[in-house]
């Protein structure tokens, strides 16, 4: 159980295109998800934190406009990383958790390379 | 501030040795933990988590933790590695306020040696 499936797994695209990344709760319902970008070698960093109809709470340093984020039932939340530049480049990884306190369950990760 | 501490960047163990991942944090009360494992290119996968009670926790794949308050450790533990255990292993702490995020270790590389 908790599956947690995040689409696509790979991308490549041109500078200056919007990438839009899914997150899917397969098998319970996610009142919260988060999305985290992880750079080579190097542990995750939180970006945002969504709870199913309200908007998306952003760490320190992450721009909201940049990085939109919904999260429109309780078991889907989406990226969208817009005009993506070279920079963005990264290991996107979204996770769903069920309640307060309960463990995040963690998808496999988008790499996103943008050229 | 939480924060976790994985002291070891990366640990070499032959096949079928022992393991311990060493893990300590910095919190106020009693936390939530977890070990977290990533094979390369993928997501993150629970291991075993702490919430209360029996300080030895079991978790997946034969690996199991033991949390002790007086040093602030979350150690985690496997008899006897395999190939495949072959990967970065991730310690995390629940955060204390209503948010319950995860604050992450810098996390540890697991070589196994045939």
């Amino acid at each position: 159980g908790a599956v947690v499936s995040q689409h696509p797994s790979r991308v490549i695209c041109k500078s200056g295109t919007s990438v839009k990344i899914e997150c899917r709760s397969l098998d319970f319902q996610a009142t919260t998800m988060f999305w985290y970008r992880q750079f080579p070698k190097q542990s995750l960093m939180l970006m945002a934190t969504s709870n199913e109809g309200s908007k998306a709470t952003y760490e320190q340093g992450v721009e909201k406009d940049k990085f939109l984020i919904n999260h429109a039932s309780l078991t889907l939340s989406t990226l969208t990383v817009t005009s993506a530049h070279p920079e963005d480049s990264s290991f996107y990884i979204c996770s769903g958790r069920q309640g307060d306190g309960q463990p995040q369950h963690f998808g496999d990760g988008t790499r996103l390379s943008i050229l | 501030a939480q924060s976790v501490t994985q002291p070891d960047i990366h640990i070499t163990v032959s096949e079928g040795a022992s393991l311990e991942l060493r893990c300590n944090y910095s919190y106020g009360a009693t936390p939530y933990l977890f070990w977290y494992v990533q094979s390369p290119g993928q997501g993150l996968q629970l291991l075993l988590k702490y919430f209360s009670g029996d300080t030895l926790v079991q978790g997946i794949k034969g690996f199991e933790a033991e949390f002790k308050r007086s040093q602030s450790s979350f150690n985690l533990r496997k008899p006897s590695v395999h190939w495949s255990d072959a990967a970065e292993y991730f310690c995390a702490v629940g955060a204390l306020d209503s948010s319950y995020k995860l604050i992450f270790g810098s996390g540890t590389r697991l070589l196994v040696r045939p």
